[in-house]
């Protein structure tokens, strides 16, 4: 299987603030990677897939970029309705995987 | 759009069978991945498995021997059943498809509690 991790696990920030969040894979994927956003009681919705193409709807304020192994998760400018956990996932081979989850709170 | 509906039972013993059913509406079930996700309370999101062009099927390792997908086209409906459920399986199940033929996932069903409990 794939592994997956993120960092940070948890980060506060401030509105207005550009908030990074990486994901890794234990191998590469090339650019098979999807961008989640789930706010408490919800289910996810996709921000972004394949790396950095933004899901019709998604605010622009968020961007993917990376590929291989290593990808990040940029927030522009970060506002009261971003606060919310973001998992990463890769769809190269089955069982697809997620990563564990970064919790953004503002401050 | 395509919306996904989950129903079935909030409430399983344990060693019996948790079955699940989606309703798809606004597409037709002949096409996509049709999936199941599930998170554990607190917990982060678990693939289980999908189900394509009716009959194609790919679990997860883990659950390989416990999960069945099925899909009843006269109904636009899938269905996911474990056996054998135990308290690790008390979760949040979500159906989900891609709306293409990749395996993220852009339509989610609102989830269903399954609790695994006597």
């Amino acid at each position: 299987d794939i592994q997956m991790t993120q960092s940070p696990s948890t980060l506060s920030a401030s509105v207005g603030d550009r908030v990074t969040i990486t994901c890794r894979a234990s191998q590469s994927i090339s650019s098979w990677l999807a961008w989640y956003q789930q706010k408490p009681g919800k289910a996810p919705q996709v921000l972004i897939y394949e790396a950095s193409s933004l899901e019709s709807g998604a605010p622009s304020r968020f961007r993917g970029s990376g590929s291989g192994t290593e990808f990040t998760l940029t927030i522009s400018s970060l506002q009261p309705d971003d606060s919310a956990t973001y998992y990463c996932q890769q769809y190269l081979s089955s069982p697809f995987t997620f990563g564990p989850g970064t919790k953004v709170d503002i401050k | 759009q395509v919306q996904l509906q989950e129903s079935g039972p909030g409430l399983v013993k344990p060693s019996e069978t948790l079955s699940l059913t989606c309703s798809v509406f606004g597409a037709s079930i002949n096409n996509y991945y049709w999936s199941w996700i599930r998170q554990a309370p607190g917990k982060g999101l678990e693939w289980i498995g999908y189900i394509y062009h009716s009959e194609i099927t790919t679990y997860k390792p883990s659950l390989n021997s416990r999960v069945t997908f099925l899909v009843d086209a006269s109904k636009n409906q899938f269905s996911l059943k474990l056996s054998s459920v135990t308290t690790a399986d008390t979760a949040i199940y979500y159906c989900v498809t891609s709306k293409n033929d990749f395996n993220y996932y852009a339509v989610w069903g609102q989830g269903t509690l399954v609790t695994v409990s006597s």
